[in-house]
């Protein structure tokens, strides 16, 4: 059974940081692009980075870079997002999802707050 | 940045109904696009990809068609098991992108 586990989110205040973690099992991890996609509160989904296979590649929306780094570990078969200067308009669920030709996967997301 | 246009960005429909759902791109994408159904407190599931392929598993009333700017996603015969929010999603190229959205709600 394939499984995507994010964990690492919770209550942060504005300018602080986070690292979130995905954990993937049933399928074959260092196949997969893996990709980080929000979703704020009652809002639509905003993709927010992804990851080539080797790590070779990585790509993010504007309002994130320089704030939010995308890495893996093939080894442990897990995705992270090290989110550092944190604002209110980050706070959402964050998905991570891999992506192999005709397939793609995602986990069931975790939860950031940013407020004081 | 590719715009997403996606519309309607809500419906009301019967179980039956055929229900057709559009996504226009603000420039070109091929055929580089995806349809994803999301469900309440869910994540989002893919429905179609590749513009107009279905996902294995996928029942056969849900069709994606489109190339280019304007895309459709369409649903035969509406079931119970629909009502959801669609979502195109884009990538062709940085940033991904999705359209808005279209909830679909019980008449």
């Amino acid at each position: 059974e394939v499984q995507l586990v994010e964990s690492g989110g919770g209550l942060v205040q504005p300018g602080g940081s986070l690292r979130l973690s995905c954990a993937v099992s049933g399928l074959t991890f260092s196949d997969y692009w893996m990709s980080w996609v929000r979703q704020a509160p009652g809002k639509g989904l905003e993709w927010v980075a992804n990851m080539k296979q080797d790590g070779s590649a990585k790509n993010y929306v504007d309002s994130v870079k320089g704030r939010f780094t995308i890495s893996r570990d093939n080894a442990k078969n897990s995705l992270y997002l090290q989110m550092n200067s944190l604002r209110a308009e980050d706070t959402a669920v964050y998905y991570c999802a891999g992506t192999r030709s005709v397939v793609d996967v995602w986990g069931q997301g975790t939860t950031v707050t940013v407020s004081s | 940045d590719i715009q997403m246009t996606q519309s309607p960005s809500s419906l009301s429909a019967s179980v039956g109904d055929r229900v057709t759902i559009t996504c226009r791109a603000s420039q070109g994408i091929r055929n580089d696009l995806g349809w994803y159904q999301q469900k309440p407190g869910k994540a989002p599931k893919r429905l179609i990809y590749a513009a107009s392929s279905l996902q294995s598993g996928v029942p056969l009333r849900f069709s994606g068609s489109g190339s280019g700017t304007e895309f459709t996603l369409t649903i035969s015969s509406l079931q119970p098991e629909d009502f959801a929010t669609y979502y195109c999603l884009q990538h062709n190229s940085y940033p991904l992108t999705f359209g808005g959205g279209t909830k679909v709600e019980i008449k």
